[in-house]
């Protein structure tokens, strides 16, 4: 059975600091890996994509993958309180077409 | 094109009663999920479409539901005989490729009473 693990949080930031997310996953076959922010009572909503070690950034946004070490992160910059949200991992395998995810970290950006 | 549409957005229904949703996903994505989440929980995975073939379908989804695709575009999931266990938000999304992730829909939350 894959797992996708998250720290539940709740994970509290001052505004304008450095957010960092964090994600394990159990299944070495894992192939691409994705970071979904969901606002309370709304759909997940894609972000971040990854699928090769190293980092990618996209605007505020820097995903990181470890595949050796089986880890996903996403550090947002200069925080924002519209960035207060539950921030989904999920990972996806080769030739598999569904996709696993964590139960989630829920982030309070504080003013 | 405005997304992945689902409707309905809300239903309550008595336990028992069979209820069905829709979702019209992104009309140019062949590929097209249904996922469920309770509270406190990410997603969990139900089934997947290709164009009209399900080519997936999750060992925890009982026999009571169902989902189809009937031309490759729209789908339909329907529980039979609900529980108070079905209760949860229903998303459906939809892809091109499944390496670029979903797009998700605004879900259906189903209310079990």
């Amino acid at each position: 059975q894959k797992e996708v693990e998250q720290n539940s949080g709740p994970l509290s930031v001052p505004e304008g600091a450095i957010a960092s997310l964090n994600c394990t996953y159990s299944d070495r076959v894992s192939q691409s890996f994705f970071w979904y922010r969901q606002y309370s009572g709304k759909s997940p909503e894609l972000i971040m994509s990854i699928y090769s070690n190293g980092d990618k950034e996209d605007g505020r946004f820097t995903a990181q993958l470890n595949k050796a070490s089986q880890y996903v992160s996403l550090l947002i910059r200069d925080s924002q309180p519209s960035d207060s949200a539950t921030y989904l991992c999920a990972v996806n395998d080769f030739g598999n077409e569904k996709l696993t995810f964590g139960t989630g970290t829920r982030l309070t950006i504080i003013p | 094109d405005t997304g992945v549409s689902q409707d309905p957005r809300h239903k309550i229904t008595k336990r028992g009663q069979n209820v069905t949703f829709r979702c019209d996903p992104i009309s140019e994505h062949n590929r097209l999920y249904w996922y469920r989440q309770t509270l406190g929980q990410g997603p969990e995975f139900l089934t997947y479409f290709q164009n009209e073939a399900q080519l997936e379908k999750s060992r925890l989804l009982s026999d009571r539901f169902s989902a189809e695709r009937p031309k490759g575009s729209f789908s339909t999931l329907e529980i039979q005989r609900t529980e108070q266990g079905d209760s949860a938000m229903y998303l459906c999304a939809s892809s091109f490729d499944r390496n670029y992730g979903y797009t998700f829909g605004s879900g259906t939350r189903l209310t079990v009473v």
